[in-house]
């Protein structure tokens, strides 16, 4: 069961930076992070993803722990439009599949 | 360049009727899947086709099939809808190899009465 921990909600104020956790203690070596959002009303959207090392595209950043059972997806200055649901998905090796919890509530306050 | 789309948009049905649901990819992305949400929840893997010809049940696929008509296109059907079965309907697709994003469609919100 590839299960990740995520807190319920959090809340932001614009331009200023969000880190968002997520816990996966049960990973094994070839299980990926990914990591989606999904705005209100619309599909999920792809953000990032990482198998053992840092990793940093145009909109995030994603910090994997040493031990790999924790992972942080970092938003270097929220904007309105990053309010959304964050989902922390672990898959299995080369898997596509792949199973969402509930996911984190993103507010950001202007 | 269109993405992910999928007809219709909303529907509602009443108990015991069928349909069908539409998705449809421009992208030359192998792999597709249908996932389903409901209210306060993530998505759930209804089925997923990992290429052309073929297709897999996923986390809930009781009341569901799928038909993989060819490499853009992958249809679910409901055969006789139950009020269970209210939910959105998103469907995805994903190149493959080493490419791990996928994108989703719009979504089919569907009430069944």
């Amino acid at each position: 069961d590839a299960k990740t921990t995520q807190p319920n909600s959090m809340e932001s104020n614009e331009e200023e930076p969000v880190h968002l956790p997520c816990n996966h203690s049960t990973i094994s070596g070839t299980d990926y992070i990914h990591w989606y959002r999904q705005l209100p009303s619309q599909g999920p959207e792809y953000v990032i993803h990482g198998l053992t090392s840092n990793v940093n595209n145009r909109m995030a950043s994603l910090a994997i722990a040493e031990d790999r059972k924790s992972s942080t997806l970092i938003l270097h200055r929220a904007t309105l439009r990053d309010a959304a649901v964050y989902y922390c998905i672990r898959s299995r090796g080369s898997n596509y599949k792949l199973t969402f919890g509930k996911g984190t509530l993103l507010t950001v306050n202007p | 360049n269109a993405g992910v789309t999928q007809t219709p948009k909303f529907q509602v049905l009443k108990t015991g009727q069928s349909m069908t649901l539409q998705c449809a990819q421009d992208m030359n992305h192998n792999s597709m899947y249908w996932y389903r949400q409901d209210p306060g929840m993530g998505l759930r893997l209804i089925y997923y086709s990992a290429s052309e010809g073929t297709t897999d049940k996923g986390e809930v696929p009781n009341g569901y099939n799928v038909s993989r008509l060819n490499k853009r296109e992958f249809s679910l059907r409901l055969e006789s809808a139950a009020p269970s079965q209210t939910s959105v309907y998103f469907c995805a697709s994903i190149s493959g190899g080493t490419s791990y994003e996928q994108y989703f469609g719009p979504g089919t919100r569907l009430t069944v009465t």
